[in-house]
């Protein structure tokens, strides 16, 4: 039973483009949630996807999007980066929305802009 | 609003002896509070949570958790730590009516042979 897994694993930008992030959720669980963790610092909560529609959103600017498929898997964009978008983003998915259940996370993308 | 607190930014402990990494929250209503641990360049691997019931939590590789409801407080602890225990250990809180996880800084934990 695979478990969370995002793409790449790591990813070198410059100030200006964008990048889009992928994860696929472990198997059974349908909702996704995003988060930014800095270096030194914990995961801070970007915005959570079920049935496909944001359905929370934490304090972070519309640069920040994302997309949730069908078959449950999530995307984060973020346009016009900045240097201070550099940070491991992380993918969560968990059972469902509002649920008590578990987030499980997976290893992150490490994203650099120069 | 909802907040984590981690007092510490490092536990420092021999190999053998307890081990306690101390979190306090603030949440309304009643709290689902969860304890993750991270490796070097690795994501958050789950170790327990507490949800409702008994206050005393057992999760994995030994770890137990209490939680003190009037102290708002949620411990994490290991009665024997491990050198393969240094690691950096998060405690989050998570409201019944919203999603989102709110995650403390974090606490390094080193255990020295």
């Amino acid at each position: 039973d695979a478990g969370v897994t995002q793409s790449p694993t790591h990813l070198i930008k410059t100030r200006g483009q964008q990048v889009t992030l992928r994860c696929s959720p472990k198997s059974g669980h349908d909702t996704v949630s995003w988060y930014q963790q800095a270096l030194g610092q914990g995961p801070q909560f970007i915005f959570q996807y079920y049935e496909e529609e944001e359905r929370q959103r934490g304090n972070f600017p519309d640069r920040f999007s994302g997309h949730q498929f069908p078959n449950y898997s999530s995307e984060l964009n973020v346009n016009a980066l900045l240097l201070g978008d550099s940070a491991l983003y992380l993918c969560a998915s968990s059972g469902g929305f509002g649920s008590t259940d578990t987030q499980y996370f997976g290893p992150g993308t490490r994203l650099t802009v120069l | 609003a909802q907040s984590v607190a981690q007092p510490e930014d490092q536990v420092k402990v021999a190999e053998g002896n307890p081990l306690t990494v101390k979190c306090t929250y603030s949440v309304s209503g009643n709290p689902y509070l969860f304890w993750y641990v991270q490796y070097p360049n690795r994501g958050l691997q789950f170790l327990l949570k507490y949800i409702t019931g008994d206050n005393l939590v057992k999760g994995s590789y030994g770890f137990e958790a209490e939680f003190n409801k009037s102290q708002t407080s949620f411990h994490l602890k290991k009665p024997s730590a491990l050198v393969s225990d240094s690691a950096l250990y998060f405690c989050a809180v998570r409201g019944f009516s919203w999603g989102k996880f709110q995650f403390g800084a974090g606490t390094q934990v080193v255990v020295t042979p």
